[in-house]
């Protein structure tokens, strides 16, 4: 398996500008969420969805950010417009639901690395 | 409130050494926990994972941890550590239904002296 797969790893970007990152979930995940990782902050959840559905969003910052999930493949975060305070790495993590004692844990891609200058 | 604390931003070993992290956390229920690592410009992986049973777990890596529920702890264990296990261990905690989300502690990173 590939495991998560995110993109762009890296996104450079002048405020104002939208930014689109990307994030391929494991195949039979039905589990996607996104979380930001800032030094100040730690490890934040932004938003999370179930079998494509957004569940909880009270992490997402303001309007400003956006978050689909058009399939159970695919699954997208918007900043529009950029801020420099924006710049974090922005990780994608997805779950399958296999019930009983698995199928629990999260397992994350390698994170996409915004900055906003 | 649902939370887990990792009271150790850092900890410094010399290679070789044991190593023990500390977690606590608060739950109303037993909670499903798990110890995750995180290594330079990395992602986050999987070291171990507790939902039941022996209440001592091996994970990935050598390390293991001990689910203690009296003390509402699930602390990081390694008998001697490497080089290569300088990184960020992250303790979270999840519903026992296992459907919603999991809630991460803020970090403990992982030093080695040579």
């Amino acid at each position: 398996d590939a495991g998560v797969i995110q993109s762009p790893r890296h996104e450079v970007t002048e405020m104002g500008q939208e930014v689109t990152l990307r994030c391929k979930p494991i195949s039979g995940h039905n589990s996607l969420f996104w979380y930001r990782q800032t030094m100040m902050r730690g490890l934040e959840l932004l938003i999370y969805f179930n079998n494509n559905v957004p569940i909880d969003d009270s992490g997402m910052p303001e309007d400003r950010f956006s978050a689909k999930m058009p399939n159970a493949s695919f699954s997208t975060l918007k900043i529009q417009p950029s801020e420099p305070r924006d710049s974090a790495v922005y990780f994608c993590a997805s779950r399958g639901y296999g019930g009983g004692v698995s199928g629990y844990e999260q397992y994350f891609g390698p994170g996409t690395r915004l900055t906003v200058t | 409130a649902q939370s887990v604390t990792q009271p150790d931003i850092h900890i410094t070993v010399s290679e070789g050494a044991s190593l023990e992290l500390r977690c606590n956390y608060s739950y109303g229920a037993t909670p499903y926990l798990f110890w995750y690592v995180q290594s330079p410009g990395q992602g986050l992986q999987l070291l171990l994972k507790y939902f039941s049973g022996d209440t001592l777990v091996q994970g990935i890596k050598g390390f293991e941890a001990e689910f203690k529920r009296s003390q509402s702890s699930f602390n990081l264990r390694k008998p001697s550590v490497h080089w290569s296990d300088a990184a960020e261990y992250f303790c979270a905690v999840g519903p026992p239904r296992g459907d919603d989300k999991i809630i991460f502690g803020k970090g403990t990173r992982l030093h080695i002296l040579p």
